[in-house]
């Protein structure tokens, strides 16, 4: 199983900072086979990135993707106060699919 | 497309739950549903997934003998069902769903969500 490490457990950050969030694989993609998803307070997971640094429908371009191999990073520039949640990495390069831990992020 | 989850439910340990998701706007068989949980502040665990068009189920080694994925075309609706619950079970379930283009062939990310829906296990 693909183990997913996300960092930093915890960011606090201004509106108008770049966010930078990290995760690492425990092995080497030969595909880049990874999503991220922003989970507000209280809502469903929402999709942010496929395939590494694609963006989904409707997402702005302030979020974007990037890396391969072991090494991904979402980026959130010019953050703005809702975008306050938790962000997920998965894999879907092998079964069984698997998240990370999650980055919280606080908006200061 | 759009997932919509049952009502919450309170079962006890050792019991069965079965939980449903009615999926609309879509053509059903065109996607692949999952079964994601987060137990209470917890992260997302994958469990499970059904599609529905190959008639295939793939579950996470955690919950094989435990859960069973089905679906009824008919009404548009998949369930998710997990036995022999334990507290540990509490969670909110999550279904989401892949719809099936060039990639046919899990695993898959997740285009849509439902709900949630809180399973919670006390005595």
């Amino acid at each position: 199983e693909i183990v997913l490490t996300q960092s930093p457990g915890t960011l606090s950050l201004s509106p108008g900072e770049r966010a930078t969030l990290s995760c690492r694989a425990s092995q080497i993609f030969t595909s880049n086979y990874l999503a991220w998803y922003q989970q507000k307070p209280g809502q469903a997971p929402r999709l942010l990135i496929f395939g590494a640094s694609n963006r989904a429908t409707g997402i702005p371009d302030r979020f974007s993707g990037s890396g391969s191999g072991t090494d991904f990073t979402l980026t959130i520039s010019r953050l703005e106060p809702e975008d306050l949640a938790v962000y997920y990495c998965q894999q879907y390069v092998s079964s069984p699919i698997t998240f990370g831990q999650g980055t919280r992020l606080e908006i200061k | 497309v759009q997932l919509v989850q049952s009502e919450p439910e309170v079962k006890k340990p050792g019991s069965s739950v079965k939980v449903s998701c009615k999926v609309s706007g879509g053509t059903f068989n065109s996607y692949a549903l999952s079964w994601v949980r987060q137990a209470p502040g917890q992260g997302l665990e994958w469990m499970g997934e059904i599609i529905p068009i190959f008639g295939i189920t793939n579950y996470a080694q955690k919950f094989q003998g435990r859960v069973t994925n089905t679906a009824d075309e008919s009404t548009s609706i998949v369930y998710m069902e997990l036995s022999r619950l334990r507290s540990e079970d509490t969670a909110v379930y999550y279904c989401a769903s892949y719809e099936l283009g060039r990639r046919r062939l899990p695993p898959f990310f997740f285009q849509s969500w439902g709900q949630g829906v809180l399973v919670t296990v006390s005595s």
